[in-house]
């Protein structure tokens, strides 16, 4: 199975920094990977997919990148709705695995 | 617009089996497939499997394999997630997404269906 580990677990950060989560694979991916945003109670909020393709609707704000086995998330600059925690997902082969999460709180 | 609605909250006791409901709308259900995921509480996400809403194919979690069945019904647009002989730690919420390939990332989510697993 391919595993994904995500740095950092936890981020510390105010509005209007700019944020990048880093999303490994023990294998390589290519570029099938997606970024999902979930926050309390809710169902995760897809972001991103095939690495660095905004899923309709999603802010600009938000951009992924990479390749191979080391991908990011970065958000440009952090708005009050963005704090939650962030997965990261490989589509590259079965099983489908998802990192084990980065949650982004407010200094 | 593309929903996903999912059945409501479930307590099972250990050994018994739930089945859980997806009902799309908003878009050609056998165009796409249909992924499950769960959530144990305060975890991360786990892939369950994957449904082919065309014809019926699946891919299950090998950890899962042999107590999971995911089926679909085209007439009414409804995913189902069956999980067996449940232990306390299937205690999760259980979320289905829509998903355009086997090999795809999900793009639209049910809201979640709480699974307690309880003596």
């Amino acid at each position: 199975d391919i595993q994904l580990t995500q740095s950092p677990s936890f981020l510390s950060a105010s509005v209007g920094d700019r944020v990048t989560i880093t999303c490994r694979a023990s294998q390589g991916i290519s570029t099938y990977l997606a970024w999902y945003q979930q926050k309390p109670g809710k169902a995760p909020n897809p972001l991103i997919y095939a690495t660095s393709t905004l899923q309709s609707g999603v802010s600009s704000r938000f951009s992924g990148s990479g390749s191979g086995t080391e991908f990011t998330l970065t958000i440009s600059s952090l708005q009050p709705e963005d704090f939650a925690t962030y997965y990261c997902q490989q589509v590259h082969s079965y099983p489908l695995t998802f990192g084990p999460g980065t949650k982004v709180d407010i200094k | 617009q593309v929903q996903l609605v999912q059945s409501g909250a479930e307590v099972r006791k250990p050994g018994a089996s739930v089945k859980v409901s997806c009902k799309a709308s908003g878009y050609r259900f056998t165009s796409y497939g249909i992924t499950w995921v769960r959530q144990a509480p305060g975890q991360g996400l786990e892939w369950m499997g994957w449904i082919n809403a065309y014809n019926g194919n699946t891919d299950y979690a090998q950890i899962l394999q042999g107590r999971v069945t995911m089926t679909t019904d085209s007439s009414t647009s409804t995913a189902y997630m069956e999980l067996t002989s449940l232990r306390s730690d299937d205690t999760a919420v259980f979320f289905c997404a829509r998903t355009p390939s086997r090999l795809g990332a999900t793009d639209y989510w049910g809201q979640g269906t709480l699974v307690t697993v309880s003596s």
